[in-house]
């Protein structure tokens, strides 16, 4: 079974503070996504990577930037974290399109800034 | 870009009752998938599905793309069908991506 794994899975951060959150896929997935969700809006695509050193943005980047060095791993980054980023945050991966059978989500990471 | 609508947003049902859940989407899509949040948070694939009917025991999923509408049955619902279901339509916008609807929230009593 694929496995995503987020590092972390409740994060209180303060105002301010550079914010690193973690997601490390097993299955040499190409693609990577990183989402947030809050209560009525869903989930929202923050940033997504097709390759290692590719990014591209998503619906809502301000705020956020991501790194993928190696193709396991997709960080995703709060340059300075703000109250409006407290959210649910879940990263998922997939194989490119041609031969992919959807996503697969990790467990989430509960962020609260204060 | 894309709309993707469910309904109905909140659903209470007695156990062993039955349900159908919709997703509606605005434009063509290349592919569609059910989830289930559980209550801890964790998002499970139920269905990929970009058309037909598909059944996994006492789930099943249909997807009319000419249409764009999916719907996911539940039946003999149980308690630990509880949770939020989302529909995810996959569309090409530079990449290859899901874009979510809002979401069912369903709880099932005992």
């Amino acid at each position: 079974d694929v496995k995503v794994t987020q590092s972390s899975r409740y994060l209180v951060k303060r105002t301010g503070e550079k914010v690193f959150l973690e997601c490390v896929q097993d299955m040499d997935h190409e693609n990577m996504f990183w989402y947030r969700q809050d209560p009525g809006l869903g989930l929202r695509l923050i940033y997504f990577s097709y390759d290692v050193k590719m990014k591209e943005k998503g619906d809502i980047p301000e705020g956020y930037s991501v790194s993928r060095e190696k193709k396991e791993r997709f960080s995703l980054i709060l340059e300075s974290a703000s109250t409006n980023q407290t959210s649910m945050y879940l990263c998922a991966s997939s194989p490119p399109a041609a031969r992919s059978y959807g996503y697969t989500f990790g467990s989430g990471t509960r962020l609260t800034v204060v | 870009g894309i709309q993707v609508e469910q309904s109905p947003p909140d659903l209470i049902l007695q156990e062993g009752a039955n349900s159908t859940l919709r997703c509606n989407f605005s434009d063509s899509v290349n592919n569609l998938q059910w989830f289930h949040q559980n209550p801890w948070g964790q998002l499970i694939n139920l269905f990929y599905i970009p058309s037909g009917t598909k059944q996994n025991g006492r789930l099943s999923a249909t997807t009319v793309a000419t249409e764009r509408y999916s719907l996911l049955y539940i039946s003999s619902s149980q308690t630990t069908d509880s949770g939020v279901y989302f529909c995810a339509v996959w569309v090409l916008s530079g990449t290859y991506k899901y874009i979510f609807g809002t979401g069912t929230r369903l709880k099932v009593l005992a």
